[in-house]
């Protein structure tokens, strides 16, 4: 399996409140992707990276920033989370090559009250 | 927009069954084409990766195939076992490095 981890697995927070959602890997693999899992919806990009300090917007950007200062770390902060971003996140890496797959990591459960 | 869908949503079969599960994609210009599986409450495992210019990989019991001209993908298991069990998510990588578009998933059930 690829090393990939995501801090935490859990969280509960009210809304307003600020939270960042950690992604590390050991792959040293160039890009590194953050999505979002809701029931009826699917898998929903939020932001990626293809490099340090090099992001970009994916489908669902609206009220979620990144920051990437490593290449092993990509951080997903909500400004102020809101109900609606109630959701699993996952975190994927993939390196370069035709032939390289997306892998994911376990996700990050948070319930925002 | 490329979009992704799977049909069916969900399937239930019994043990031992051979079993097709179906992927359509609006725009036939893709890169790569992945499989993953999803336990529940758990993150995805990669299965089949096929590049655009492949018509098929196999790895054990399991045998995707792509038609690029029809945006269609299918993934075949083989004699299936509960332990196969799991929701199946379909992906396309619409060009080099690019985030995956992904189906909403079928979910399986292999009955003992």
């Amino acid at each position: 399996d690829a090393g990939i981890t995501q801090s935490p697995r859990h969280k509960v927070t009210e809304t307003g409140t600020p939270v960042t959602l950690r992604c590390h890997q050991t792959e040293n693999h160039r890009y590194m992707y953050w999505y979002r899992q809701d029931p009826g919806h699917g898998l929903r990009l939020i932001h990626y990276s293809y490099g340090v300090k090099d992001t970009d917007k994916g489908e669902v950007s609206d009220g979620y920033s990144v920051s990437r200062s490593k290449t092993e770390d990509f951080l997903l902060t909500l400004e102020s989370a809101t109900s609606s971003q109630t959701s699993v996140y996952f975190c994927a890496i993939s390196g370069t090559g035709r032939e390289e797959t997306q892998y994911f990591g376990p996700g990050t459960r948070l319930l925002v009250l | 927009k490329q979009e992704v869908t799977q049909i069916p949503a969900a399937l239930s079969v019994p043990e031992g069954e051979n079993l097709v599960l179906n992927c359509s994609f609006t725009d036939s210009a893709i890169y790569n084409l992945q499989w993953f599986r999803q336990d529940p409450g758990k993150g995805l495992t990669s299965l089949l990766l096929i590049q655009s210019s492949q018509r098929e990989q196999t790895s054990g019991r399991l045998n995707a195939s792509l038609d690029k001209s029809s945006g269609r993908s299918t993934l075949y298991i083989a004699a299936s076992q509960p332990g196969d069990s799991a929701t199946y998510l379909c992906a396309v990588i619409p060009s080099g490095n690019t985030p995956l578009v992904f189906g909403k998933g079928t979910r399986l059930s292999v009955i003992a």
